[in-house]
């Protein structure tokens, strides 16, 4: 099975809140990935977060990296409509997709 | 502009007849691969390559086949399609050489009837 499993499978939320989605993996990792897919378009990355960093921001994005927990978080804030789309994890170990947590982002 | 070019886009076949899927990447990746995805199951890696003359299997590499003579194209085949390869399948490159940042291409949707 995959390495990254992402948590909640969908989320729904209001324009304007906070949207928080999880990822869990099983063994060390060198690096986890971030990435999002509009609705049958291919993925887009949107932010690497390396073994030996916490958090790393990038824009309305906060990634947060637990390496003892092998969990992952993120954070996108003020969320738009133009957030929804589905967001998947991936290691470099492990070369692998999860399937995913569904957002979206209502008007 | 730096993109990843899969062809066609759509494309219905029959079981049994040969068809290949093009991709190619203007960015000089070392590292590409092929997935497909299927509703309920993420996307699962088929191929990927590290470099030119080299490939390795992913998860899913049964029915399927590939080919890296050249940097730029990695190209998808499927020598007899059968119902269950009915997916959308997607090519991806790299910069960094591995799995890392990978660039995605707008996807191909096949149905094998």
């Amino acid at each position: 099975s995959q390495q990254g499993e992402e948590d909640p499978q969908a989320l729904s939320i209001q324009e304007g809140e906070n949207a928080t989605m999880n990822c869990s993996y099983k063994t060390s990792i060198n690096n986890l990935q971030w990435y999002r897919q509009n609705s049958g378009r291919g993925l887009v990355h949107l932010i690497l977060i390396r073994s030996n960093e916490r958090e790393k921001h990038s824009g309305r994005l906060r990634v947060t990296l637990d390496t003892s927990k092998k969990s992952s978080s993120l954070l996108i804030t003020a969320s738009r409509a133009a957030d929804t789309a589905s967001y998947f994890c991936a290691t470099e170990d492990d070369m692998r997709f999860g399937a995913g947590t569904r957002l979206t982002v209502k008007p | 502009e730096a993109q990843v070019t899969q062809n066609p886009r759509y494309l219905i076949t029959v079981t049994g007849k040969k068809l290949t899927v093009t991709c190619s990447q203007n960015m000089n990746h070392e590292y590409m691969s092929w997935y497909r995805q299927d509703p309920g199951l993420g996307l699962r890696q088929i191929y990927y390559s590290m470099n030119v003359e080299v490939t390795d299997k992913g998860d899913v590499p049964e029915g399927y086949k590939v080919s890296r003579k050249e940097k730029r194209n990695f190209p998808l085949i499927l020598e007899s399609p059968s119902p269950n390869q009915t997916s959308l399948y997607f090519c991806a490159s790299s910069p960094s050489g591995t799995f890392e940042k990978l660039f995605f291409g707008s996807g191909t949707q096949l149905s094998v009837l």
